[in-house]
């Protein structure tokens, strides 16, 4: 059964840094979904993208953040200069076509310094 | 505005017992769905079972079962026959019209053997 995988699994770096987190989405998914999850606290939603631009995102994405999906298959967050309080895990999502189960990948744990 | 909430921080069970994680919601969407997804401590989001707003019948996959009552609002998640790998956080979450999970602050369950 295909998977969403995301890429790194774990990342660190410097306050200020720019950092780009991957997923490759289930092939035939069109609808994307970015979610964030700080340490012990509840998942929340980033932003969704649907046909190469954003159909809706919430008041934690602010010009910090972008995605993009650069050759059809990956679908990347950026974070173009990172603080303390963006570590948390970042999940990728998405759901079948004509479904609403959304389907995670493993989440990229990032933990800004 | 769209709410999950779940009561229970915290939940034990006896190996092989059932229990049931609380959940209500607040929509004012005619139309919604309701899921729940398991967070081992290893991090990733599992998917467990859906249920629609206009379902009739209430959802069941495997040993999960989801308790909805529409008129209460509330989407109860039932584990029968509990297992030592069923521990871990249970979070709720709510789609409504325009796609994105809204989730609760999660229940953790122990089994105790």
């Amino acid at each position: 059964e295909p998977e969403v995988t995301q890429t790194p699994s774990h990342q660190v770096t410097q306050m200020g840094q720019e950092v780009i987190l991957r997923c490759v989405p289930i092939s035939n998914h069109l609808y994307f979904y970015w979610y964030r999850q700080i340490l012990g606290q509840k998942v929340e939603f980033l932003v969704s993208f649907y046909n190469n631009e954003i159909s809706e995102k919430s008041e934690i994405f602010d010009d910090q953040f972008s995605v993009e999906r650069p050759d059809g298959s990956n679908f990347t967050l950026k974070i173009r200069s990172t603080k303390l309080e963006d570590s948390a895990m970042y999940f990728c999502a998405s759901p079948p076509p004509g479904k609403e189960t959304q389907y995670f990948g493993p989440g990229t744990r990032l933990l800004v310094l | 505005a769209q709410k999950i909430t779940q009561t229970q921080p915290g939940m034990f069970v006896q190996e092989k017992e059932a229990v049931t994680l609380d959940c209500t919601y607040d929509t004012s969407d005619p139309s919604y769905g309701l899921f729940w997804y398991k967070q081992p401590s290893s991090g990733e989001m599992i998917f467990l079972i859906y249920q629609g707003s206009y379902d009739q019948q209430n959802a069941t996959e495997g040993r999960y079962s989801l308790n909805f009552q529409k008129a209460r609002k509330s989407a109860n998640l039932v584990i029968s026959a509990s297992q030592l790998g069923d521990s871990a956080m249970y979070f709720c979450a709510i789609i409504p019209s325009q796609g994105n999970l809204i989730f609760g602050k999660g229940t953790k369950l122990s089994v105790k053997p």
